[in-house]
């Protein structure tokens, strides 16, 4: 079956741009958790949705939100962005409990 | 406040040694711990699980021990592959109101030399 899809793989902006990332879960997956990876901070949950309500959110200004949408795809979105925000960004599909499943990522470069 | 720590930011091992990657946690709420890994380029992939009621769990070349009382868990691979360089991350879920949300350490870059 076909893996998790993250678009775009890489993308560069400048500081106080806007960036929207888009994840497709595995088929049947309702979950969806994004994280955010930067070197030595490892993966810092930003928020989780499932059946396109957000369950969870970590501890992330409000410049970062998302969505969930009824084929389970979800988007997250970064506003006025600053150069801290450069970052890998991943997201994870599951079925709601146990094993996550991870997509390649987003490289995101704040300029 | 760091829930899951991993205090080696990388570690070198011989082709054929044993590796052994470390994870201390605080929370003693988790009840189930995972390792992920990730290979550059791509996103993390589990490796191997070990529930609260158990110490050890062994699949293949890969060991995971728990130690409960010290929180404290660790993933060995023997004997170490080049292949298995990458970043081994361990994770925990955290439930909270009904939810739950991982919990993931900063990881370590294993580098297995031939």
């Amino acid at each position: 079956k076909a893996g998790v899809t993250q678009t775009p793989r890489y993308l560069i902006k400048t500081r106080g741009q806007q960036v929207t990332l888009s994840c497709s879960p595995i088929s049947g997956h309702r979950s969806v958790s994004w994280y955010q990876q930067t070197p030595g901070q490892g993966l810092q949950f930003l928020f989780e949705y499932f059946s396109e309500t957000q369950r969870n959110k970590g501890n992330f200004p409000g410049r970062f939100s998302g969505r969930q949408f009824s084929n389970s795809r979800s988007e997250m979105n970064v506003s006025t962005l600053e150069l801290g925000d450069s970052a890998l960004y991943l997201c994870a599909g599951s079925t709601g409990t146990g094993e996550l499943f991870f997509g390649e990522g987003s490289r995101l470069t704040v300029l | 406040d760091q829930q899951v720590k991993q205090n080696s930011p990388s570690l070198s091992v011989q082709e054929g040694r044993i590796s052994i990657l470390n994870c201390d946690y605080t929370n003693s709420m988790f009840d189930y711990f995972l390792w992920y890994k990730k290979y550059p380029a791509e996103g993390p992939t589990f490796l191997i699980s070990i529930s609260s009621i158990k110490d050890k769990n062994e699949d293949g070349r890969f060991t995971v021990f728990l130690n409960k009382s010290a929180k404290h868990l660790s993933l060995h691979i023997v004997p170490s592959q080049p292949g298995d360089s990458a970043v081994y991350f361990c994770a925990a879920p955290l439930f909270t109101s009904g939810t739950y949300k991982y919990i993931f350490g900063t990881g370590t870059r294993l580098k297995v030399l031939a």
